[in-house]
């Protein structure tokens, strides 16, 4: 089986402009989840979306938003960038005992 | 709310010996998952090793075991025989059974092998 795929992976942007995110899930996974990595707050919860649906919302300002269509893909969007939000973006889709399979990551830098 | 605390922020085990990473961990569920990752320098973070709650018995993934003390709310990870590639950054994490799941990540180990 696949596992979980992300694209880009790499990805400069400047202040104000905004940035799309994909993940794919691993074949069969219904749930999709996206996390921020930071040096400074770790590793931290965005959302998780399951049947098209967002099912858990961590406590990220509207700025950070996200879909999933009927294949299990979801893109996450972030508008009007701020230097606060470079990070490595982390997709993971989600197994039995919610376990979390994680794609590779995109890396975004804000100049 | 979740807590999940790692006191170790670094860790030094020559090869082929054994090493424990602690992971203490707070919660009010009584039915919840505890989770390892590692997150080599290439940044992917894989999945390791799973217990519920409700197990008896430990969990073991070959290397990897997690010594689990529900009283005392720990979580323990220990990796026997130690590799150079078991260099890497090991999370631990909770989430609660059943629909509303967040993850709560703890801050992490780093975990250096030396030959």
């Amino acid at each position: 089986k696949a596992g979980v795929t992300q694209t880009p992976r790499y990805l400069i942007k400047t202040r104000g402009q905004q940035v799309t995110l994909s993940c794919s899930p691993i074949s069969g996974h219904r749930s999709v989840s996206w996390y921020q990595q930071t040096p400074g707050q770790g590793l931290q919860f965005l959302f998780e979306y399951f049947s098209e649906t967002q099912r858990n919302k961590g406590n990220f300002p509207g700025r950070f938003s996200g879909r999933q269509f009927s294949n299990s893909r979801s893109e996450m969007n972030v508008s009007t960038l701020e230097l606060g939000d470079s990070a490595l973006y982390l997709c993971a889709s989600m197994g039995t005992h919610n376990e979390q399979f994680f794609g590779p990551g995109t890396r975004l830098t804000v100049l | 709310a979740q807590k999940i605390t790692q006191t170790q922020p670094g860790m030094f085990v020559q090869e082929k010996e054994a090493v424990t990473l602690d992971c203490t961990y707070d919660t009010s569920d009584q039915s919840y998952g505890l989770f390892w990752y590692k997150q080599p320098s290439s940044g992917e973070m894989i999945f390791l090793i799973y217990q519920g709650s409700y197990d008896e018995q430990n969990a073991t993934e070959g290397r990897y075991s997690l010594n689990f003390q529900k009283a005392r709310k720990s979580a323990n990870l220990v990796i026997s025989a130690s590799q150079l590639g078991d260099s890497a950054m090991y999370f631990c994490a909770m989430g609660s059974s059943g629909g509303s799941y967040i993850p709560t990540f703890g801050r992490g180990t780093s975990l250096i092998v030396h030959p």
